[in-house]
């Protein structure tokens, strides 16, 4: 069965700009979550997202925002970017907001 | 405050060794525990799940171990073998609504496995 898909991979962006980053989980999950991963903050928690409401979310600036749709899948947006933006963004799925967690491969934003 | 802990930070043993990664949590009220593995630029791959009514779980050569009381738990690697290599990562789901659906990372134990 399909894993979880994040588009794109990669994005370089210019400060400034805002950027949208997409995630679909795997069929029959219904909860959705964000991480940031950086090489000094390891991997921070951004929000999570259960039958399209956000049940939690992170330490992070309001220029962070995401949403989920009727079908799981899940976006995330970040306005107004700034050089520390820059990460690696991941995705997780789970069948219940507890469960076993799993993960996509990733977007690369580099912002410039 | 809730956190996690790995140590050792890195690891570098020669192959067909056994060998423990630790992790240590600061609050026994916990959901469950996800040991994943990392390779370079990618994402992470699952590799055990253990419940905090668990005590242990078996995946092929691995075993991890869960003691809620003491905060910790160990992930065992049989046999090491090159491809092994990897950044090994614990995550623990807390209980609590301030929790909720968050899985809270440790920094990582970097394990290379030489020929």
């Amino acid at each position: 069965k399909a894993g979880v898909t994040q588009t794109p991979r990669y994005l370089i962006k210019t400060r400034g700009q805002q950027v949208t980053l997409s995630c679909s989980p795997i069929s029959g999950h219904r909860s959705v979550s964000w991480y940031q991963q950086t090489p000094g903050q390891g991997l921070q928690f951004l929000f999570e997202y259960f039958s399209e409401t956000q049940r939690n979310k992170g330490n992070f600036p309001g220029r962070f925002s995401g949403r989920q749709f009727s079908n799981s899948r899940s976006e995330m947006n970040v306005s107004t970017l700034e050089l520390g933006d820059s990460a690696l963004y991941l995705c997780a799925s789970s069948i219940l907001f507890a469960g076993e967690a799993f993960f996509g491969q990733g977007t690369r934003l580099t912002v410039v | 405050k809730q956190e996690v802990t790995q140590i050792p930070a890195a690891l570098s043993v020669p192959e067909g060794e056994n060998l423990v990664l630790n992790c240590s949590f600061t609050d026994s009220a916990i959901y469950n525990l996800q040991w994943f593995r990392q390779d370079p630029g990618k994402g992470l791959t699952s590799l055990l799940l253990i419940q905090s009514s668990q005590r242990e779980q078996t995946s092929g050569r691995l075993n991890a171990s869960l003691d809620k009381s003491s905060g910790r738990s160990t992930l065992y690697i049989a046999a090491s073998q090159p491809g092994d290599s990897a950044t090994y990562l614990c995550a623990v789901r807390y209980a609590g609504g301030t929790s909720y659906g968050k899985l809270t990372f440790g920094q990582g134990t970097i394990l290379t496995v030489h020929p």
